[in-house]
């Protein structure tokens, strides 16, 4: 059974750079496109970008310009980075798989911009 | 960028009732839709892809149908674990994917 697990800061002071892993288990990252939705509270669904197990990318037009997305094979992880937060940043992340539509979520780590 | 609306924005019925939920792309997706539940408090669990393939676990009850710029999700005989809020997303073209605003499933 695959399971995904987002970790990172659940506080980010405005301007600096928001980052957040997904850990995968029960399966390899390989093979894959792993992908970066966020939530805020009591909105909807935003899909901010995905990343294969090779490195190749896409991302969100409206937050390409502040994203970075990465893989790390070797510890079966990927993560996002996203610079010059906002208080308008603030969500719940979810990290998934499939770069299509998804088919695993993890449990979504709240990220709160605020000085 | 397209846009997806879902109506209507809540949906109040009773356990055993069935459920229609409408989602409407402003362009063509063909049959590159997925349907999303999500539970008060949880993560979304995929339902639906290519607009009426059910996903893995996904009883039968729910069903999915539609292509180009008109979908339907229908829960046929709703349980109580199936209040919740349900989202489309479409995945058609060039990898900007977005999501419906949503529809709420609340028990009458």
């Amino acid at each position: 059974q695959v399971l995904l697990q987002e970790s990172g800061p659940g506080l980010v002071r405005p301007s600096e750079t928001l980052s957040l892993t997904c850990s995968v288990s029960g399966g390899s990252i390989s093979n894959y496109y792993w992908t970066w939705i966020r939530q805020p509270a009591g909105k909807g669904l935003e899909w901010i970008g995905r990343v294969s197990a090779s490195g190749n990318f896409n991302y969100n037009p409206s937050l390409e310009s502040r994203l970075t997305m990465s893989v790390d094979t070797s510890k079966n992880q990927f993560s996002l980075k996203l610079t010059s937060v906002t208080a308008a940043d603030t969500a719940v992340y979810y990290c998934g798989r499939g770069g299509i539509y998804f088919s695993h979520w993890g449990p979504g780590a709240l990220v709160t911009v605020s000085s | 960028e397209i846009v997806l609306t879902q109506s209507p924005g809540t949906l109040s019925l009773s356990p055993g009732e069935r459920a229609t939920l409408s989602c409407r792309a402003s362009q063509s997706v063909s049959s590159y839709l997925a349907w999303y539940q999500q539970r008060a408090g949880q993560a979304p669990r995929l339902l639906m892809y290519g607009a009426s393939t059910r996903a893995t676990g996904i009883p039968d009850r729910f069903s999915g149908s539609g292509s180009g710029t008109d979908f339907t999700l229908t829960i046929s005989r709703l349980e109580p674990e199936d209040f919740a809020v349900y989202y489309c997303q479409h995945y058609g073209g060039s990898p900007e994917w977005t999501f419906g605003q949503g529809t709420k499933v609340e028990i009458k």
